[in-house]
């Protein structure tokens, strides 16, 4: 069964610094997609950003990119230029590609990020 | 603009009564997800549905909790009878297949006392 692991409960980082998010996660596909959503107070779960597992090419959206390391199953989160509307729940997700039940959407624990003025 | 809809936003209920939320999904997705989240548990899936057949509700305590796709624009979670434990937030998220994001409802939050 496919697993998603991050390993930090909560970090925190200065208003315009730079953060980094970890995730690992385990699978025995080769095909897959990779998220991160983010939950502010509001509750509302937003997509940040997407990789799929067969494009080598590291995502970016913005001040949002990943560092993807496949062979590893590492899927990082960094945040530039941080901005207090950052703070929030941060959650890595996986999702197959193939198949029935291995399609699901399977989250981690989730990283709570606060931004300090 | 095209979103997830979930009502009621809010529910609050005794226990032993029946509890019903209801999801619209995204016109055109035909995917469905529920989710549970608390602070103890994190994001649990509780069912996920493909063309509207149940592909996966192993996460769904089965003796209390059902849920349904009567048809493509709706999708329904039912607990009977409900307990305390149950007290929530419930998501609703709907998608594509082959590995796509999903998108979320903004949840309904369920208190049992």
């Amino acid at each position: 069964a496919q697993t998603v692991t991050q390993s930090q409960p909560e970090m925190s980082v200065q208003e315009a610094e730079t953060v980094t998010l970890s995730c690992t996660y385990d699978t025995s596909e080769s095909d897959y997609y990779l998220f991160w959503y983010k939950q502010p107070p509001s509750r509302q779960m937003i997509l940040v950003i997407r990789q799929e597992a067969y494009k080598q090419q590291n995502a970016t959206e913005n001040r949002f990119s990943v560092n993807f390391q496949k062979a590893a199953k590492s899927f990082s989160l960094k945040i530039s230029d941080s901005q207090l509307g950052d703070a929030a729940m941060y959650f890595c997700a996986y999702r197959g590609l193939y198949g029935g039940a291995t399609n699901k959407l399977i989250f981690g624990t989730g990283t709570l990020l606060a931004v300090q003025p | 603009d095209a979103r997830v809809t979930q009502t009621p936003r809010h529910k609050v209920t005794e226990m032993g009564q029946e509890v019903t939320m209801r999801c619209q999904p995204i016109l055109g997705h035909n995917t469905v997800f529920w989710y549970r989240q608390t602070m103890m548990q994190g994001l649990e899936l509780l069912a996920y549905f493909r063309n509207r057949a149940p592909l996966d509700d192993s996460g769904m305590p089965k003796d209390r909790f059902s849920a349904e796709m009567p048809d493509a624009t709706l999708a329904t979670l039912k607990i009977q009878p409900s307990e305390p434990r149950d007290s929530a937030v419930y998501f609703c998220a709907s998608g594509l297949g082959r590995g796509t994001e999903a998108f979320f409802g903004q949840g309904t939050r369920l208190t049992v006392v």
